[in-house]
């Protein structure tokens, strides 16, 4: 079965350029999470989806980065005039929130690595 | 201080031993995650916890809501084990994932 996928699985940008990030989900799953990881630091939550409202978006670093999803399914994170902080893997995860957001699975994508140069 | 302490940040052992990762928190939660991060990036989820004991072949986890703490334990380990560890807590107050800085496993032949 499919799991969660994202595109690219690189992405390399010069400075001040805009960049899009895919995520597709678990067919299902209703609720969506953006994480970043930057180089040897720790995970950090950027932005979660319920359907294709986002209830809590106060992970997002700066309102360079904003992020949609349509149909309940696909998402896209964008950041706008990308900077050098910027540089981190990006990961996507989804879960079918039978009980609730976070007392379920959630599901990784193998993550987009994104580098400013 | 983090919400989510992981110790220790960093551990070696030898094939077959027994192995200990601790997670304490401080904030109120209703549940808590045990991932793991291969060295090619990809994350696992091994277990999610509201209360007691759950087991996954080597793998146990553990959780005492009263005193904030999970454990993660691997029997017999296996240098395949090598790893991060990463610990996880959804606060009841929110619709995030709060997470630990994680474990680094290595597991020597």
């Amino acid at each position: 079965g499919a799991g969660v996928s994202q595109s690219p699985s690189n992405k390399v940008t010069e400075k001040g350029k805009d960049v899009e990030l895919r995520c597709d989900p678990i067919s299902g799953h209703t609720a969506l999470y953006w994480y970043r990881q930057s180089l040897g630091q720790g995970l950090e939550f950027l932005i979660y989806f319920q359907g294709n409202s986002a209830p809590d978006k106060s992970g997002l670093p700066s309102d360079r980065f904003s992020a949609e999803r349509t149909g309940g399914s696909v998402s896209t994170l964008t950041i706008q005039r990308t900077q050098q902080e910027d540089s981190a893997v990006y990961l996507c995860a989804s879960s079918l929130v039978e009980r609730g957001p976070g007392v379920d699975t959630q599901y990784f994508g193998p993550g987009t690595r994104l580098t400013v140069l | 201080k983090n919400e989510v302490e992981q110790s220790p940040q960093n551990l070696t052992a030898q094939e077959g031993e027994f192995i200990t990762i601790n997670c304490s928190y401080s904030v109120g939660i209703s549940a808590l995650h045990w991932l793991q991060q291969h060295p090619g990036g990809g994350i696992v989820s091994l277990f999610m916890l509201s209360s007691g004991k759950k087991k996954h072949g080597r793998l146990i986890a553990t959780i005492n809501i009263q005193e904030k703490h999970s454990s993660l334990h691997i029997t017999a380990s296996h240098p395949r084990d090598s790893a991060v560890y990463i610990c996880a807590v959804f606060k009841t107050s929110g619709s995030r994932l709060t997470f630990g800085e994680g474990t680094q496993l290595t597991v020597n032949p």
